[in-house]
């Protein structure tokens, strides 16, 4: 059984470009979270999506990040026209009853 | 509301003694309790949780956390560290069923030769 897996690994953007991140949750798996790890800072909670719904986006920002679980494929987080703040390790969680299994992130890097 | 604080952003120790690594939560209420760590560019793994029933949990590779209900603390501790225990270490809390894991800021474990 595979883990989570995150795609691609390190992304590197130029301000005003999208950013477009991808987590494929375990297999049998239908809840997914993502987080944000700015550097020396722990992880901060996002959002949390179920297939075809956002349940909780408390955590995103208002403008420019956006999320989705389609009923088929992997979850997508976009960023729009990055900015370096947008820096960081972005984390994708999947879980079907409690725990959370992590992917292994994806480094974004904005010059 | 809910809060998670880890005292030391780092932990310098020799190898071979050994450690604790703090965590306090602050929750009115029941707690699941959760450490995670990360190796050095890795993503999170889990090392061990508290749920419920026994109040001391450990891990296969030697970690253990108590969960203390009155002083609403769950330290990690191992009584012998290891240079491949040189990673983060983070804490974490949700309250009851709730989805939404709160995180500590993480500690730096480093391991001197």
């Amino acid at each position: 059984n595979a883990g989570v897996m995150q795609n691609p690994r390190h992304l590197v953007r130029r301000r005003g470009q999208e950013a477009r991140l991808r987590c494929s949750p375990m297999k049998g798996h239908s809840h997914v979270y993502w987080y944000r790890q700015l550097p020396e800072e722990g992880l901060k909670f996002m959002v949390y999506l179920q297939k075809e719904n956002i349940i909780d986006e408390s955590g995103m920002p208002k403008e420019r990040f956006s999320a989705e679980f389609p009923k088929e494929g992997p979850s997508i987080l976009r960023i729009q026209q990055v900015v370096r703040g947008d820096s960081a390790a972005y984390f994708c969680a999947s879980s079907q009853r409690g725990e959370q299994y992590f992917g292994p992130g994806t480094r974004l890097t904005v010059t | 509301a809910q809060s998670v604080t880890q005292l030391d952003s780092q932990v310098p120790v020799f190898e071979e003694a050994p450690v604790e690594l703090r965590c306090n939560y602050s929750s009115s209420v029941s707690v699941y309790l959760f450490w995670y760590v990360q190796y050095p560019n890795q993503g999170l793994q889990l090392l061990l949780k508290y749920l419920s029933g026994s109040t001391l949990v450990e891990s296969i590779n030697g970690f253990e956390a108590e969960f203390n209900k009155s002083q609403t603390s769950f330290h990690l501790r191992k009584p012998s560290v290891h240079i491949s225990d040189t990673a983060e270490y983070f804490c974490a809390v949700t309250e009851g069923s709730n989805y939404q894991l709160i995180w500590g800021a993480g500690t730096k474990l480093i391991i001197k030769p």
